[in-house]
């Protein structure tokens, strides 16, 4: 497709659960970030890849969350015994790498933890 | 830490009522200034890069400057289809690329 794809678009969960979220970048995007945004707050950055290393992982909140990027094509977001503090929409955004760069995002995942 | 202000938090406008937002920024060696448009539902769409104070960046209706301390997005005679939250972010000086610290938003309602 044109632009990066998330999946699934909204995901219902119990607490204590894993989930897995996807993003595919735009082709021959080789950096790719994680944001979340929650209700009534500003996006904050997760974790950056580069190719799939991740130079820049500063902004998981916990040891629940972790992410893996194959090649420079998919990625997923992986969060472990969810908590309802982890409702949000987890967007994903693919760039070209350079100043003059900007994030190309998602449409995101809405997470709900019940 | 650095910080991104954005105000009016919600902007109600009339059809062909011009204004301006304000983002208000505090940044350790300001990397770039970013505008985006968040539609309902939508991730963010890009619309600006503003790198130094006094450059000015415009896309039909909407015009972005830059100072040292905050950023305008201009709105000239708004239209219904320009209602969405606009977004501001910076990205620090010795951060990695893409590692954008975003403000709240604006929302901006236009009614015909």
């Amino acid at each position: 497709g044109a632009g990066v794809s998330q999946s699934p678009s909204n995901k219902v969960t119990e607490k204590g659960k894993d989930v897995e979220l996807r993003c595919d970048p735009i082709s021959g995007h080789t950096a790719l970030y994680w944001y979340r945004q929650r209700l009534g707050q500003g996006l904050e950055f997760l974790i950056y890849f580069q190719g799939n290393s991740a130079p820049d992982k500063s902004g998981l909140p916990s040891d629940r969350f972790s992410a893996e990027r194959t090649g420079e094509s998919v990625s997923t977001l992986t969060i472990q015994r969810t908590q309802q503090e982890d409702s949000a929409v987890y967007l994903c955004a693919s760039s070209l790498v350079g100043d003059n760069s900007p994030l190309h995002f998602g449409n995101g995942t809405r997470l709900t933890v019940t | 830490e650095d910080q991104v202000t954005q105000s009016p938090e919600a902007l109600r406008l009339q059809e062909g009522e011009s204004s301006s937002l304000n983002c208000s920024y505090t940044v350790s060696g300001l990397r770039g200034l970013f505008w985006y448009r968040q539609d309902p539902g939508k991730g963010p769409e890009f619309l600006f890069t503003l790198y130094s104070a006094g450059e000015e960046k415009e896309k039909e209706r909407l015009k972005a400057t830059l100072t040292k301390k905050e950023s305008f997005l201009h709105i000239t005679a708004p239209k219904p289809e320009d209602s969405a939250t606009y977004l501001c972010a910076v990205q620090a000086g010795g951060t990695s690329y893409g590692k954008l610290t975003f403000g709240q938003g604006t929302i901006l309602t236009v009614h015909p």
